[in-house]
């Protein structure tokens, strides 16, 4: 079945610094992938998304590219901020659009110091 | 404001106690989930229903229930509840109108536990 991996937390970094957190998949076809952030006690907000390969979603100063050839879709931000601190979730669903849900990483706590 | 709504925000149970968690959305969705969110799990999928009238299961949907009253309500129902049923659990609902993706919008969560 579909799965998503992404990096173990808690990432802590210095304010100003540069993010990565990766994110790789196993699915058929070409699934859409997904960002999510969730901040302290609250839902789940969509950050970014893509559809297809090559394709790159932003938002807010991340960005994260669909590449079909290493199944990964890394967020990236150039310089964080204290509050960018949240949990960041990597997903997708199922490639044609079905309705049976979003399959979801585990989640990966960052920690922005001043 | 449109979205997801969840209620209760926090409920604590006894073990062996019932309840329902309500859900609704006002974006004339199709389709509506249920997941819970456990440390280091991530979220995990326990009911979905693809449209009106029509329910089935997702990955972990032992202990409970659900019921698709309306196109704007899906609740999720514990029928005996057990303290490995302790977690947040989040309710969403997925456009299905073009273009791809289709969005999801997620409810700010009930957190549940059982003692």
């Amino acid at each position: 079945g579909d799965s998503v991996t992404q990096m173990e937390g808690p990432v802590t970094l210095s304010e100003e610094a540069f993010l990565t957190i990766n994110c790789t998949y196993t699915a058929t076809g070409y699934p859409s992938l997904f960002w999510y952030v969730q901040y302290p006690g609250e839902g789940l907000q969509l950050l970014l998304k893509a559809t297809k390969a090559d394709d790159k979603g932003s938002n807010k100063g991340f960005e994260a590219t669909y590449r079909k050839e290493t199944t990964s879709f890394h967020l990236e931000k150039g310089s964080v901020q204290v509050s960018d601190s949240a949990v960041y979730f990597c997903a997708l669903s199922r490639a044609g659009g079905g309705a049976d849900g979003l399959t979801f990483g585990k989640g990966t706590h960052l920690i922005i110091q001043p | 404001n449109a979205g997801v709504t969840q209620t209760p925000k926090f409920q604590v149970l006894k073990t062996g106690q019932s309840m329902t968690l309500q859900c609704a959305q006002d974006m004339n969705h199709n389709s509506m989930y249920w997941y819970r969110q456990d440390p280091g799990m991530g979220l995990r999928l326990i009911y979905y229903s693809a449209s009106e009238g029509t329910t089935d299961k997702g990955e972990v949907p032992n202990g409970y229930n659900v019921s698709r009253l309306n196109k704007r309500e899906f609740s999720l129902r514990l029928e005996s509840a057990a303290p490995s049923q302790t977690s947040v659990y989040f309710c969403a609902s997925r456009s299905s109108g073009p273009p791809l993706p289709y969005g999801y919008t997620f409810g700010s969560g009930t957190r549940l536990t059982v003692v």
